[in-house]
């Protein structure tokens, strides 16, 4: 079965700290990676697609085939991106969009 | 324009009865995705629905059953409830079933089975 593993329940940086949110995946065929983020009192909503390679708040995460990772990395972080984030696979199936959700990580990021 | 918009909010229910939670999508979008979020977890799979039909579904029992509307929107009905039920049910659209459609999420609707 596809398998999204975020080895980090909780994670605390001090700002302006490097921040790195791991990522791991299990999937047989070409992946389509995701990072959603639910900040406090807020809906859960996406941060950045691999397939965008772009970088949103700073943030930009690489998919590294060999490694299965996709790891979500941000130089200088701010306190502002204390929050949730999840890391979720899109597989097809019957017909489907199914997003497969690793556990999540809790940021916390200390002034 | 709206956000994916889902009711009740909050509501607590007895074990064995049934429940329907509601859900509008975005506008313009024709799918409708259900996800059952338990505490401490990430958002799991239930089904999704494109024009009306169930395109679909993760590991849940029959007790979870869903209709689209001809408007888009859908409902969630869970029968027999059991306190294992008790969580954060998501609803989420796109604009069709493709792989890499983003995916916009409801704020959800809390479920507490008693």
């Amino acid at each position: 079965a596809q398998r999204v593993t975020q080895p980090e329940k909780l994670l605390s940086v001090f700002k302006g700290a490097p921040v790195e949110l791991k990522c791991n995946y299990s999937y047989s065929g070409s992946p389509e990676l995701f990072w959603y983020v639910q900040y406090s009192r807020q809906r859960l909503q996406l941060l950045l697609r691999h397939i965008s390679r772009e970088s949103i708040k700073g943030f930009t995460a690489d998919l590294n085939k060999g490694e299965t990772s996709f790891h979500l990395k941000k130089p200088f972080a701010q306190e502002e991106d204390s929050a949730m984030y999840y890391c979720a696979l899109s597989e097809p199936i019957q017909g489907a969009q199914k997003l497969v959700f690793g556990q999540g990580t809790r940021l916390t990021i200390n002034p | 324009d709206a956000g994916v918009t889902q009711s009740p909010t909050h509501l607590i229910k007895t074990r064995g009865q049934h429940v329907t939670l509601r859900c509008s999508p975005i506008s313009g979008h024709k799918s409708v995705s259900w996800y059952q979020q338990v505490l401490g977890q990430g958002p799991q799979f239930i089904f999704q629905y494109y024009e009306k039909e169930e395109r679909g579904r993760g590991n849940f029992p029959d007790r979870f059953s869903a209709r689209q509307f001809p408007n888009y929107s859908s409902e969630l009905n869970v029968n027999a409830l059991l306190l294992g039920d008790s969580a954060l049910y998501l609803c989420a659209s796109s604009i069709n079933t493709y792989s890499g459609n983003t995916i916009y999420f409801g704020e959800g609707s809390w479920l507490t089975v008693v």
